[in-house]
């Protein structure tokens, strides 16, 4: 089984600021990773995902997270923030069965000020 | 090309009353899955499909049933409402070997 933890509810930065959600999982065997983005009223969105390869992973509308193996962490960031980045943001693990179940964390609120 | 589309997108039950959340995908998808929202909780997998005819539980499967009878439909039924059923429910499919999912916009079920 895996779990997955995002160690902030709420984070509230300034327009044109960084800013990095943090996130780290528990899985006894390998997992993908993920990041979806949930807009208000919306469905979830799929950001970036890491599969394998190169562990820094680019997104769309600029985020970028990074996979530490040893860490068990895959943080989002982006290095300037935009009004219309405001919205809620879950990182989701999968194991490898094939099944492509996700264990969410309990999501981030990105709340982004002019 | 609609993706995932549910329906209905908002709904009220009275406690006891059944309702069925339809869910279509048009991506021929073999898996689909539905997954509850609640806040602070993220999302928890209730029911999953790897194709037609196939349906196993997830993490909360309680009070809920589903079926599978073709590719592209898996509704999710309740069949007696309760109020710890009050959430927002989504649906989603994906393909292997990769693990996106696509998700609806969700149904907003309130239980009174």
């Amino acid at each position: 089984a895996q779990s997955v933890t995002q160690l902030d509810s709420q984070v509230p930065v300034f327009e044109e600021a960084p800013v990095e959600l943090r996130c780290n999982y528990s899985s006894s065997v390998s997992v993908y990773l993920f990041w979806y983005v949930q807009y208000p009223n919306q469905g979830l969105q799929l950001l970036l995902k890491y599969l394998s390869g190169s562990t820094l992973v680019k997104g769309i509308n600029g985020f970028e997270a990074e996979f530490n193996k040893s860490q068990t962490s895959f943080h989002l960031r982006k290095p300037s923030v935009h009004i219309s980045d405001t919205a809620e943001y879950f990182c989701a693990v999968s194991d490898l069965r094939g099944d492509n179940m996700l264990t969410f964390g309990g999501g981030t609120r990105l709340m982004v000020k002019p | 090309n609609a993706g995932v589309t549910q329906t209905p997108k908002f709904r009220i039950l009275k406690i006891g009353q059944s309702m069925t959340l339809q869910c279509t995908q048009d991506m021929n998808h073999n898996y689909m899955y539905w997954y509850r929202q609640d806040p602070g909780m993220g999302l928890k997998l209730i029911y999953y499909s790897v194709g037609a005819g196939i349906t196993d539980k997830g993490e909360v499967p309680n009070g809920y049933n589903v079926s599978r009878s073709t590719t592209e439909d898996f509704p999710l039924r309740l069949e007696l409402a309760a109020p710890s059923q009050t959430s927002v429910y989504f649906c989603a499919s994906s393909y292997p070997p990769e693990a996106s999912a696509f998700f609806g916009q969700g149904t907003r079920l309130t239980v009174v």
